[in-house]
């Protein structure tokens, strides 16, 4: 089983509608998670970051997170065809080294005109 | 204007020849990381430095070496030892290593010839 598992996609969304993102992960002591957004040829940008049960919203985006269940999601209100990107998920993970930021493959968003 | 910079954006190796990957950050953060991304897979760490004068291997060391003499600069080897260089290098930092998002510099594309 991958540390942090996301349907690679692509996810194809019409423009105006809501798009989610959902991200799995393995270690149940995690603590912290995080959205990164990344456009083809570019490096990731950080578009949300949560830490506790519950929703966190920012503008277009929510991120929701379930400890219990270990996934994390990301929804986009009123898609943009600016949105289409890939979406990468990351977990902190506790490691005999120290905390290691892991990420997920990412998932390939489309939004459509 | 704070940030992260790499240098340089594309760069082109020959067999055999060992280059160096720049990145400087003047957010003023103690940890400084570099990760390799390869096409269809996740962001692989290689290896990180929590402060001047310290740094651990990450995942995919091997074939790779590091300095942190100053609290600025991270810069990243590769050697004729990495036997499939070729990939998107990836810089970031964080305020430290604990559960602090970090943010990405705009990358170096190498390619081996």
């Amino acid at each position: 089983q991958k540390e942090v598992e996301q349907n690679s996609g692509p996810l194809s969304v019409p423009e105006g509608a809501i798009a989610s993102l959902n991200c799995t992960y393995s270690d149940r002591g995690s603590q912290s998670f995080f959205w990164y957004r990344q456009y083809s040829g570019k490096s990731p940008e950080l578009i949300m970051s949560i830490y506790s049960n519950g929703d966190k919203e920012d503008g277009r985006f929510t991120a929701q997170l379930n400890k219990a269940s270990q996934y994390v999601s990301l929804l986009i209100r009123d898609s943009q065809p600016s949105d289409s990107a890939t979406y990468l998920c990351a977990v902190l993970i506790l490691t005999g080294g120290g905390n290691k930021l892991t990420f997920g493959t990412g998932t390939q968003l489309k939004v459509e005109l | 204007d704070g940030g992260i910079t790499q240098s340089p954006k594309y760069l082109f190796r020959k067999e055999g020849q060992n280059v160096t990957l720049s990145c400087e950050q003047n957010l003023n953060h103690d940890a400084m990381y570099w990760y390799r991304q390869d096409p269809g897979q996740g962001l692989r760490l290689i290896y990180y430095s929590q402060i001047v004068n310290d740094f651990q291997k990450g995942d995919i060391a091997e074939g790779y070496s590091v300095s942190r003499e100053k609290k600025e600069s991270f810069p990243l080897t590769v050697t004729s030892a990495q036997k499939n260089p070729t990939a998107f290098y990836l810089c970031a930092s964080s305020r430290d290593r604990g559960y602090n998002e970090q943010f990405f510099g705009p990358g170096t594309r190498l390619t081996v010839l």
